[in-house]
């Protein structure tokens, strides 16, 4: 069983561009997470998704960012008109349904640089 | 709101000794887990140990440990025979069960074994 897969690893974008990041839960998890992790930080918790559904996204910002969790595909997590404040590590996590929802698998993560 | 405490940025250690990183946290919730996770250089999060906060027995895998303190809100992570492989940035982190089971990390420690 392949584990939570996310690309591109790394991503440099210029400012006022967008940022497309993707994130294939292991099979048969239905939940995916967000986590944003500045330089020098710990992870902050951004978008709870199940599939076609934004559960919880009490932690992303209000504007130019939105996320997605197609019936069939990956999450894919967006950042429009990126700015210098937005580089950071993202990471997905995802789960299962029924109790081992308790336990988030974590892809490798995807750089983002803006420049 | 739940916070995840670590009071110790950086730490060190001797090969072969042992080590304990703390955390502690803040929440008004009865049921939750409690983790610690491993960040090595190539930034994968990887899971340590997980520890349910209705059982009062601690939680142990191989050369890693806790000592989960409900009372007093703290949940260090002890490890043993320190080895230069556990050279990495550790995470404590809390999830609820009432809400939407995302994870609050600490700031992390960033851990350094010595040869």
């Amino acid at each position: 069983n392949a584990g939570v897969m996310q690309n591109p690893r790394h991503l440099v974008r210029r400012r006022g561009q967008e940022a497309r990041l993707r994130c294939s839960p292991m099979k048969g998890h239905s939940h995916v997470y967000w986590y944003r992790q500045l330089p020098e930080e710990g992870l902050k918790f951004m978008v709870y998704l199940q599939k076609e559904n934004i559960i919880d996204e009490s932690g992303m910002p209000k504007e130019r960012f939105s996320a997605e969790f197609p019936k069939e595909g990956p999450s894919i997590l967006r950042i429009q008109q990126v700015v210098r404040g937005d580089s950071a590590a993202y990471f997905c996590a995802s789960s299962p349904p029924g109790l081992g929802k308790y336990e988030q698998y974590f892809g490798p993560g995807t750089r983002l640089t803006v420049t | 709101a739940q916070t995840v405490t670590q009071s110790q940025p950086e730490m060190s250690v001797q090969e072969a000794e042992t080590v304990t990183l703390s955390c502690t946290y803040d929440t008004s919730e009865n049921n939750y887990y409690l983790f610690w996770y491993k960040q090595p250089p190539s930034r994968q999060m990887i899971l340590v140990i997980r520890q349910e906060a209705y059982k009062q027995q601690n939680a142990t895998e191989n050369r890693f440990s806790v000592n989960f303190q409900k009372a007093a809100k703290s949940f260090s992570l002890k490890i043993s025979d320190s080895q230069l492989g556990d050279t990495a940035m550790y995470f404590c982190a809390f999830m609820g069960l009432s809400g939407t089971y995302k994870y609050i990390f600490g700031t992390g420690t960033r851990l350094k074994v010595l040869a």
